[in-house]
């Protein structure tokens, strides 16, 4: 799987949109990539995943350059229970790859 | 659906001793995989199975057994628990690992091994 570059932490306030930021510039062709987060204590959480094309659900935007080596997730209005650690992954999708590589993630703080 | 459900919740071993995580699912998922996530790190892949009746080794797989007797159930046995082996556990599930289908993480196990 494609190695990810995120920066440790970000600070975001409350009500405005937190971009997060995320570099796997050797990804491949047919790498997917997934985001997750992770709320103290609980378990991972899936976000939105995407392959080439732009993606939103209920929960967040993803962005995804046209040279695919960079994406950015966007949560439109943050609240205080978005601060978490936000995880890119990128993964084939299928055939004998079944894990997700967690690195170390993005630590949200989002500020009253 | 309850989802991804794990017990216990808490426990505490002594070295030497052996104990069965649970993990079950009612979404009729295929994938099912067991990860450990260490103080500051990230997650790490134990065992993961494809479907009852198969499963195999992730990558830090040593000490630890499984096995997928159904569809719905995915224990995780440690033989001789050792203080390396304290950590937060994780069950996950997938309806497949085909395509970009997401996966669903269970509340975690707190394991201290003492």
């Amino acid at each position: 799987d494609a190695k990810t570059t995120q920066p440790p932490s970000m600070d975001c306030a409350e009500g405005r949109a937190a971009n997060l930021p995320c570099n796997h510039s050797t990804i491949s062709g047919n790498e997917y990539v997934y985001w997750y987060r992770q709320i103290h204590s609980q378990g991972p959480q899936y976000i939105i995943h995407g392959l080439k094309n732009n993606e939103t659900n209920e929960m967040a935007s993803l962005i995804i350059t046209e040279d695919r080596k960079s994406s950015t997730l966007i949560l439109p209005h943050a609240t205080l229970r978005d601060t978490a650690v936000y995880y890119c992954i990128v993964r084939v999708a299928g055939g004998s790859n079944y894990k997700l590589t967690f690195g170390k993630g993005t630590l949200l703080t989002v500020n009253p | 659906n309850a989802g991804v459900t794990q017990t216990p919740k808490f426990q505490v071993l002594k070295t030497g001793q052996s104990m069965t995580l649970q993990c079950a699912q009612d979404m009729n998922h295929e994938y099912m995989s067991w990860y450990r996530q260490d103080p500051g790190m990230g997650l790490r892949l134990i065992h993961y199975s494809v479907g009852a009746g198969i499963t195999d080794q992730g990558e830090v797989p040593n000490g630890y057994n499984v096995s997928r007797s159904t569809t719905e159930d995915f224990p995780l046995r440690l033989l001789s628990a050792a203080p390396s082996q304290t950590s937060v556990y994780f069950c996950a599930s997938s309806y497949s690992i085909v395509g970009g289908n997401e996966q669903f993480f269970g509340p975690g196990t707190r394991l201290t091994v003492l």
